[in-house]
């Protein structure tokens, strides 16, 4: 079926960095592109930045810039979103998810915990 | 950058119509979309393109647009409606969620 599969729960310490994977299955990968949302704990949604499946090209919140990246591997259809210099509020379960129009899957989420 | 704005709270019995309402000036321009997340979830897309419905979700949701301001409308609302609504906007290179109202029906 159509699904997007995270990786695991994550525990990093402050200044560090964390990789997290989105892989797709049951549509072609390409065709859509993959955006980036996490959710502090008790917050909103806050969109993080969106990368197209099909050339890379990449789009990131403004208050991101510089410690994220976000890249795509088509030869295993999995999508990857990394953040550097982690602080404590960028404790968050990071979901990524892949839409157009009446397309809308999400992942089941990754929680990264940030403490000393 | 923009903005969405919902209300942080809305309240109805069951049975009663439930409306949602999100503004923004970039709602004059673009679509909006409509997602239902419930405790533990990953949010659910509920409405898109302002008032188009996806497959699966129940004819009871609803949307609308008028200007700058978007309305999600759940008419005969049921318990199992009770969640955190979020809208949510493109323009440019930019994409927000409204800050998320939260949907009691009791």
């Amino acid at each position: 079926q159509v699904q997007l599969v995270q990786s695991g729960a994550e525990v990093k310490k402050p200044g560090a960095s964390v990789k997290v994977s989105c892989k797709a299955s049951g549509y072609t990968f390409t065709s859509y592109g993959i955006s980036w949302v996490r959710q502090a704990p008790g917050q909103g949604l806050e969109w993080m930045g969106w990368i197209s499946a099909y050339n890379g090209n990449t789009n990131y919140a403004q208050k991101l810039q510089g410690r994220v990246t976000m890249t795509t591997d088509t030869s295993t259809s999995t999508a990857y979103m990394e953040l550097r210099s982690l602080r404590s509020d960028d404790t968050a379960v990071y979901y990524c998810a892949s839409s157009d129009d009446a397309f809308d899957i999400w992942g089941q989420g990754t929680m990264v915990t940030v403490s000393s | 950058s923009y903005e969405l704005t919902q209300p942080s709270s809305v309240s109805v019995s069951p049975g009663q119509t439930a409306r949602i309402t999100c503004s923004g000036d970039v709602l004059a321009k673009k679509y909006a979309r409509w997602f239902q997340q419930k405790p533990g979830q990953a949010p659910v897309l509920v409405i898109y393109k302002d008032s188009e419905r996806p497959s699966g979700i129940p004819e009871r949701f609803s949307g609308s647009s008028s200007g700058t301001t978007v309305t999600l409308t759940i008419s005969g609302a049921q318990v199992e409606d009770e969640a955190d609504y979020y809208c949510y906007s493109a323009a440019d290179n930019n994409q927000v969620f409204g800050g998320g109202t939260k949907l009691t029906v009791l």
